[in-house]
This record gives C-alpha cells, sequence and structure tokens, in this order.
C-alpha cells in the first residue's frame, strides 16, 4: 500500500524545537518531489515546505523561511522537518504530501498528519 | 491573504450539479489542482491536470479552466461529496505552492 506517516508532533514552548518525521512505504521514495503542508485548527491548507527527490532544491513559504529546515533520507525512506524557534502561529496539523508524478501542482498522496501545538 | 481565491461556501441539493471556482493569476500559468478533505481526515486529491481524475475519483467530478479561473464540477451531487474542497496552484516566480482558502460543500 502507498502511503505516508507522519510522527513527532507535540506540545512544546514559544521558542522551542521540534523534529516532525514521514515514513514512506509502497513506492519509491527517492524518486518523488515531497512537501510539508499544515492546517491549523480550523483553518485552511497552508504549504510550507518542499524538496525534490535529490534534495538539490528547496523551497520555504516565507513565514517559516529561516526557522524550519526540510531534509530527507532516501535510504530510509523518511522525510523530515526541523522546526525551531516555534511560534503560536506554527500549532497546526502537519501533512507530508506527495507530488503528484504528472503534475507540477497536485499532491497525489498525504499522510494522516501530526499535530503541533505551541504555547506558552 | 491567498494568492488563489475561492467562495467559503456553497450549497447544492441532493443529485444536482455544482460549480465551484478558483481564482488566482497562477491559474494563467499553471492548472489547478482540487483536494478534497472531509472532517476529521487527510485531504484527498480529486482533480488535477486539464480534466484528470485519480484513480477512484467517480465520473460525476470534472474540471475546467478559461483565464485566471478554475473550476470544479460534482454532476449529480452526493450526499458524501459534502467537503471542504480546495484547489491549489504553484507561483510561477517563486515556485511555492499556493492554496484557496477553500470551500464547504453543504449537500441539502
Amino acid at each position: 500500500e502507498v502511503q505516508l506517516v507522519e510522527s513527532g508532533g507535540d506540545l512544546v514552548q514559544t521558542g522551542g524545537s521540534l523534529r516532525l518525521a514521514c515514513a514512506a512505504s509502497g513506492f519509491t521514495f527517492s524518486t518523488c518531489g515531497i512537501n510539508w503542508v499544515r492546517q491549523a485548527p480550523g483553518k485552511g491548507l497552508e504549504w510550507v515546505s518542499y524538496i525534490s527527490s535529490s534534495s538539490s532544491t528547496i523551497y520555504y513559504a516565507d513565514s517559516v523561511k529561516g526557522r524550519f529546515t526540510i531534509s530527507r533520507d532516501n535510504a530510509k525512506n523518511s522525510l523530515y522537518l526541523q522546526m525551531n524557534s516555534l511560534r503560536a502561529e506554527d500549532t497546526a496539523v502537519y501533512y507530508c504530501a506527495r507530488d503528484h508524478a504528472d503534475s507540477v501542482v497536485a499532491f497525489d498522496i498525504w499522510g494522516h498528519g501530526t499535530m503541533v501545538t505551541v504555547s506558552s | 491573504s491567498s494568492e488563489l481565491t475561492q467562495d467559503p461556501a456553497v450549497s447544492v441539493a441532493l443529485g444536482q450539479t455544482v460549480r465551484i471556482t478558483c481564482q488566482g493569476d497562477s491559474l494563467r500559468s499553471y492548472y489547478a489542482s482540487w483536494s478534497q478533505q472531509k472532517p476529521g481526515q487527510a485531504p484527498v486529491l480529486v482533480m488535477y491536470g486539464e480534466n484528470n481524475r485519480p484513480s477512484g475519483i467517480p465520473d460525476r467530478f470534472s474540471g475546467s479552466s478559461s483565464g485566471n479561473t478554475a473550476s470544479l464540477t460534482i454532476t449529480g451531487a452526493q450526499a458524501e461529496d459534502e467537503a471542504d474542497y480546495y484547489c491549489n496552484s504553484r507561483n510561477s516566480s517563486t515556485n511555492h505552492r499556493v492554496f484557496g482558502g477553500g470551500t464547504k460543500l453543504t449537500v441539502l
């Protein structure tokens, strides 16, 4: 079964750090671009970051640039998001989402999400 | 603010046709994709490209695009189609992905 499974979400204090992980299975992870997308409680989807299959291309939303770092380990079929200097507005469910092979826009596989709560 | 604009809410009578729209400059360069999200669940891709449905998505879902507007049409809406629908695209200058604010579809 093709799937992505996120982990690492937790309650963290303002200014703290957290590392999320996304484990891939059922497909050739090393050939796919992967994204992080988040959703604050009761709000819409917000794209956070993208990493290409070889890690050669990385993008960040302006809201997280300089605080978050995306990375991947193709040998372990895993994606990561290191989040530093966390703020209350980073509170959200974080999803990893795979790029569709036939589209430069679409996300064809989503994980179930992991909840990050930032509180003082 | 979102670079893609969607109506916050739309309603449709059971079995009727509904169109959900998405507007933004990025849609002049890229086709939108559409994802469906039901409460407490992860999004699911329902439409991408010019008019492509992923495997398992009913053919009552169709997509179209004109100028800076993309549309997702559900012909013969079913109760199970009640959900939030998000369009997304890509900013051609930054290559960042962008989402619309989402449309809550109610099936009456």
